[in-house]
């Protein structure tokens, strides 16, 4: 089956500073998505992006297809962004059989 | 996005019970999803739930042990069957709209 890893696995922030996260997968994809689980372990679906770039306030996301990888920015980091951020992907375009992501655990300090 | 409704959130049981956990999804939905979640680990797929047909169990999972109920299109139950500590986890039950994932709140298993 389809690999998926993410870079880094921990990442400890102070609050304002920028972030990236990188998400590679093994073979091609139709649908990839970001989520973030808070300390509470809900998870958030942030985006969904098979190809391009999305932003949402803080947040952005860009996958590149053709090289398999995607990568979600962070940016002026808040304490409510700790949490694991994972990636999903699947071969079949729609969102059965995701298979998710080894995580990064971020933690963003004062 | 569905809100989804997911119960118990958490609960400790005895080894060779069962539980049942229940989710309801604030609209009619045509598949759910049932992942688990071992401690510190990533998120795996237990099995997707059609209404009206069989669960369908990816690797590893049997329906022996996880067998799955989909009486309509708005509710689905998952019961971890004979249970032993190595099913403590998170089980989240999910559906899609839009080819996005939304997840249900999780039930936390411990397992004595």
């Amino acid at each position: 089956g389809i690999q998926v890893e993410q870079s880094p696995p921990d990442l400890i922030l102070q609050e304002g500073a920028n972030s990236t996260l990188r998400c590679n997968f093994s073979d091609s994809v139709n649908n990839l998505q970001w989520f973030h689980q808070n300390p509470w372990g809900q998870l958030i679906n942030l985006f969904y992006i098979p190809s391009g770039t999305k932003q949402n306030g803080r947040l952005s996301a860009t996958t590149v297809a053709t090289e398999r990888y995607s990568l979600l920015y962070i940016s002026s980091s808040q304490t409510t962004d700790s949490g694991v951020y994972f990636c999903a992907v699947s071969q079949g375009g729609t969102a059965s059989k995701l298979t998710f992501g080894t995580g990064t655990r971020l933690q963003v300090t004062l | 996005s569905a809100v989804i409704s997911q119960k118990p959130s958490r609960d400790i049981c005895q080894r060779g019970t069962s539980l049942t956990i229940q989710c309801q999804v604030d609209s009619q939905v045509t598949m759910m999803f049932w992942y688990r979640q071992q401690p510190g680990q990533s998120l795996t797929l237990i099995a997707t739930a059609n209404q009206g047909s069989e669960a369908t169990y990816e690797s590893g999972f049997v329906i022996d042990k996880f067998p799955i109920s989909r009486p309509n299109l708005t509710f689905s139950t998952l019961t971890v069957s004979n249970m032993s500590p190595e099913d403590s986890s998170i089980y989240l039950c999910s559906t899609a709209t839009n080819e996005k994932l939304f997840f249900g709140s999780g039930t936390q298993l411990s397992v004595l």
